[in-house]
C-alpha cells in the first residue's frame, strides 16, 4: 500500500532534549516535506526537499534541522526541543513538488508535547 | 502576513444541499490551487485542484472554481453527504517555486443528516 509513515503518532518528551521524528514513504518520490498545525495557524510549512541531499527552508524553519540522505526517509530533528515547539506534526511527499499536477500524500501525523 | 485565508472557521449545511467553501489568496504568483480534506486523527488527503490557465475543474461531486481577477477559489461540494463532514485546507504554489506550499487555516465543514 502507498503511504507515508511518521513514527511515532505520539511524544511527550521535555525542554531540551534531543529528539527525532521519522518520515518514510514507500512511493519513490521526489519531493518531501514537513508541516506543523497549530489551532487558527493552519499547516505551516518547516522544511521540505526537491531531492536527495537537497533541502530548503520553508516558512517556520527555527528550531528544526532535517536532512535526506536517502529517497525515501525525510527525517525531522529537534536537537533542543522547546514548549513552543508543541504542536501537530505532518509529513508529506508527493512527485516532485506540490503542484496541480503533483498533490501531496500525507502521514498520519505526529502529536508533539514538550513540557 | 497570511497569504491564504480561508475566513469561515466552520460551516453547517444539510444533507442533499450545496456546501460552499471560499478561500482567498494574496500571492499574484500561486498558480497551482489544491484542496485537501482531513478527518480527526489521519493526515490531510488530496481532493482537488486547479491550475490558474482554467477557471473550473469538476470531479463527481466536487468542482473548484478560480477567480482570477479577485483572487479567490471556491469548492462546492453537490450533494452533501454526511461523510464529507471533515476539516478543509486550501492550498497554494507557485510553479516558480514548487517547493513551497502555504495553506489556509481551513474550514470545518459539517453536514447533519
Amino acid at each position: 500500500e502507498a503511504q507515508v509513515t511518521q513514527n511515532p503518532r505520539y511524544l511527550i518528551t521535555v525542554t531540551g532534549k534531543k529528539l527525532t521524528v521519522t518520515c518514510s514513504q514507500n512511493m519513490n518520490h521526489e519531493y518531501m516535506s514537513w508541516y506543523r498545525q497549530d489551532p487558527g495557524l493552519g499547516l505551516r510549512q518547516i522544511y521540505y526537499s526537491m531531492n536527495v541531499e537537497v533541502t530548503d527552508k520553508g516558512d517556520v524553519p527555527e528550531g528544526y534541522k532535517v536532512s535526506r540522505k536517502e529517497k525515501r526517509n525525510f527525517p525531522l530533528i529537534l536537537e533542543s526541543p522547546s514548549p513552543n515547539q508543541t504542536s501537530l506534526y505532518f509529513c508529506a511527499s508527493s512527485l516532485f513538488g506540490g503542484g496541480v499536477s503533483s498533490p501531496l500524500h500525507f502521514g498520519n501525523g505526529t502529536r508533539l508535547t514538550v513540557t | 502576513d497570511q497569504q491564504v485565508k480561508q475566513n469561515s472557521p466552520s460551516l453547517s449545511v444539510q444533507e442533499g444541499r450545496i456546501s460552499i467553501l471560499n478561500c482567498d489568496y494574496t500571492n499574484s504568483m500561486f498558480d497551482y490551487f489544491l484542496w485537501y480534506k482531513k478527518y480527526p486523527a489521519e493526515g490531510p488527503t488530496f481532493l482537488i485542484s486547479i491550475s490558474s490557465i482554467k477557471d473550473k475543474n469538476e470531479d463527481g461531486r466536487f468542482t473548484v472554481f478560480l477567480n482570477k481577477s479577485a483572487k479567490h477559489l471556491s469548492l462546492h461540494i453537490v450533494p452533501s453527504q454526511p461523510g464529507d463532514s471533515a476539516v478543509y485546507f486550501c492550498a497554494a504554489s507557485a510553479q516558480t517555486n514548487a517547493g513551497k506550499s502555504t495553506f489556509g487555516d481551513g474550514t470545518t465543514l459539517t453536514v447533519k443528516p
